[in-house]
């Protein structure tokens, strides 16, 4: 079954860069048959889609974010990452990566999420 | 950009009674596109149903969707204890790209 896992550091300065990995295992990140996706959600809020790519390096925005946003996949390493320019305190969030069935539009399999506060 | 407005916002019932969630739209949304999630205190979304009526790998069947074109509903036939949780509506639209989640119902015991 697929897992999915995201790293990275849980305390960024506002102006930095968030960058985030997400870990697929169970499952080739280059099989195309999936596009894979990162969400956020603000302590206490709801769910904000961020973007999305598939295997061949092709992304998905939201428009919201896109001024500051990549998305990259390293199919090497079956893992994709997040970063997110000049970040504040809003961006504040649980992270999380999410697969989606190629065709479709859902979310069918999700990580844990990790937790990244912007601070100074 | 669409929006998703669920009601209510805190549904309070007992185990074994049966649970309506709605999540309306703002524009039309294709039953193709509109999906179901629970979510449990430090855990991620899990998927219960797609496509607006389509039960998700592993989910009980007294979890089921329906509606079509601004409204659609969540049922849980009989709740169990362990089916006390938040629950959101998703929708995918093609103008702009984007995906957009309802701002969730939270489902707790009476």
């Amino acid at each position: 079954q697929v897992q999915l896992q995201e790293s990275g550091p849980g305390l960024v300065k506002p102006s930095q860069t968030l960058s985030l990995t997400c870990t697929v295992s169970g499952g080739s990140i280059s099989s195309g048959d999936y596009y894979w996706s990162w969400f956020r959600q603000p302590p206490g809020k709801g769910l904000e889609w961020i973007g999305y790519i598939n295997y061949s390096g092709s992304t998905y925005y939201n428009p919201s974010l896109m001024s500051r946003l990549t998305i990259s996949v390293d199919t090497s390493n079956n893992r994709f990452s997040l970063r997110l320019s000049s970040v504040t305190a809003a961006d504040t969030a649980v992270y999380f990566c999410a697969r989606i069935p190629r065709g479709r539009r859902y979310f069918d399999y999700w990580g844990q999420g990790t937790l990244v506060t912007v601070s100074s | 950009e669409i929006v998703l407005t669920q009601s209510p916002g805190t549904l309070s019932l007992s185990p074994g009674e049966r649970a309506t969630l709605s999540c309306r739209a703002s524009q039309s949304v294709s039953s193709s596109y509109l999906a179901w999630y629970q979510q449990k205190p430090g855990q991620a979304p899990r998927l219960l149903i797609y496509e607006a009526s389509s039960r998700a790998t592993g989910i009980p069947e007294r979890f089921s969707g329906s509606g079509s074109g601004t409204d659609f509903t969540l049922t849980i036939s009989r709740l169990e204890p362990e089916d006390f949780a938040v629950y959101y509506c998703q929708q995918y639209a093609t103008s702009p790209h984007m995906y957009t989640f309802g701002q969730g119902t939270k489902l707790e015991t009476k």
